[in-house]
């Protein structure tokens, strides 16, 4: 069974840029499309985008198109986010999260989340 | 865009009662509805997908209802473990996804 590892926390200035990983452990990716989803504190669930890593086809949420970027590694199995033009606003828990079925059947795998801080 | 609204946003219940959570999309989604748990500081846990369908080793007393744009999750016998968050999402426009904002399930 695949699980998601993602990278630690980050702390950033407003206006630079972060990139979070996501590492899928004891499996592959396979045609799996991964998932960002991010939670500002206290709030609920935001789809940020996601790609499919075997054929490096990416989306994005049309909130996000120009500031993010999904890319993928697969000789470690990882999937990483970068976000720029960071705004205090972009605080937030960011999980990797798997499609179950090509994106009709839910996210079934998750990463344990990511914190990003932006503040001055 | 289509946006999932839930209702109500919290609710208090008892150990043992049966809860009842509706999610209602903008526009007709079909099927194509998700219904997670989340508890503080985890990530969410997918417990029903395509509106009636129960994920391997969720508890047969989470079951899901519905269709075109009224869904309802039903918690029966309520059990201590089940006080969490809980939020429906459409994947009717997959890739793109839409959450609803979220029902606090609370210990009366």
């Amino acid at each position: 069974q695949v699980q998601l590892v993602q990278s630690g926390a980050e702390a950033k200035k407003p206006g630079s840029s972060v990139k979070v990983s996501c590492e899928a452990s004891g499996g592959t990716f396979s045609t799996h499309a991964i998932n960002w989803v991010r939670q500002a504190p206290g709030q609920g669930l935001q789809w940020v985008g996601r790609i499919i890593p075997v054929f490096r086809k990416v989306d994005y949420a049309e909130e996000f198109q120009g500031r993010v970027t999904i890319t993928r590694d697969e000789s470690t199995a990882s999937v990483f986010m970068e976000l720029s033009s960071l705004r205090p606003e972009d605080t937030a828990v960011y999980f990797c999260a798997r499609d179950k079925a090509q994106g009709v059947a839910g996210l079934d795998v998750w990463g344990q989340g990511a914190m990003v801080t932006v503040s001055s | 865009d289509i946006q999932m609204t839930q209702s109500p946003s919290s609710l208090s219940a008892s150990v043992g009662d049966t809860v009842t959570i509706t999610c209602r999309a903008s526009q007709n989604i079909n099927y194509y509805l998700n219904w997670y748990q989340q508890k503080p500081g985890k990530a969410p846990k997918l417990l029903i997908y395509t509106a009636s369908s129960v994920q391997n080793g969720v508890p047969p007393r989470f079951s899901g209802s519905g269709s075109g744009t009224d869904f309802t999750l039903t918690i029966s016998s309520l059990q201590p473990e089940d006080f969490a968050t809980y939020y429906c999402q459409q994947s009717f426009t997959t890739p793109a996804l839409t959450f609803g904002g979220g029902t606090t399930v609370e210990i009366k």
